[in-house]
């Protein structure tokens, strides 16, 4: 089945500790990217990669990094989670560069900062 | 302003009706534009998208845009329970960004 794969579903952290969001896609798609999805703002991109070892930022790549190390992976990473990180995180891949009409997002991950 | 503005709802719609869903956008720029349905809990998933002007049909699901006016909509006829969900429009920013700019959704819900 093609999938879009992220772990944790769910974290609860700590100020401070850094984390990694992990997504995996089994497609052979080039393109992948993060959003984050807050109440009344929607989703907003905040990293994207076009091929292995090019990535370049969104709208809010702040406080985040990413790698793409081999083409199925695509991990966020949080070197100092902060309070305002709280939100619902979704990977996306897709074999067009426009995204879109070929996207397949995972089911998200919930992550808390306390 | 926003580039892409939903109304939040909830929508309540009884079992069978007819429901709009609209949105509008700033930029001249959109060339193509999607609905996404995401259900509690999951990701979203493409539901239909529209190169053009005019009216674009899938079953129960019609997809309109006026560019002149800078407004999407969707409707669904027969509304079912299993449509409860929150519907995204998101037009893609061309240029190789990856990226679609979501407006916030409106949640919809069908009661039987």
């Amino acid at each position: 089945e093609a999938q879009v794969t992220q772990n944790p579903r769910y974290l609860i952290t700590v100020t401070g500790k850094k984390l990694t969001v992990t997504c995996s896609q089994n497609m052979n798609h080039e393109y992948m990217s993060w959003y984050r999805q807050d109440p009344g703002l929607g989703l907003r991109q905040i990293y994207y990669s076009m091929n292995v070892e090019v990535t370049d930022k969104g709208d809010v790549p702040e406080g985040y990094k990413v790698s793409r190390k081999e083409k199925r992976n695509f991990p966020l990473i949080l070197e100092s989670p902060s309070p305002n990180q709280t939100s619902l995180y979704f990977c996306a891949s897709s074999y067009n560069r426009d995204g879109g009409i070929g996207y397949t997002f995972g089911s998200g991950t919930r992550l808390t900062v306390v | 302003q926003k580039e892409v503005e939903q109304d939040p709802g909830p929508l309540s719609v009884p079992e069978g009706a007819i429901v709009s869903l609209n949105c509008t956008y700033s930029n001249s720029a959109f060339q193509y534009f999607m609905w996404y349905r995401q259900y509690s809990r999951k990701g979203p998933e493409l539901l239909m998208y529209t190169y053009s002007s005019g009216n674009k049909e899938d079953g129960r699901f019609t997809a309109q845009v006026d560019k002149s006016s800078k407004y999407i909509s969707l409707f669904i006829r027969d509304s079912q329970p299993s449509d409860s969900a929150t519907y995204l429009c998101a037009p893609p920013i061309t240029g190789g960004y990856n990226k679609l700019i979501f407006g916030a959704g409106t949640r919809l819900a069908v009661h039987p």
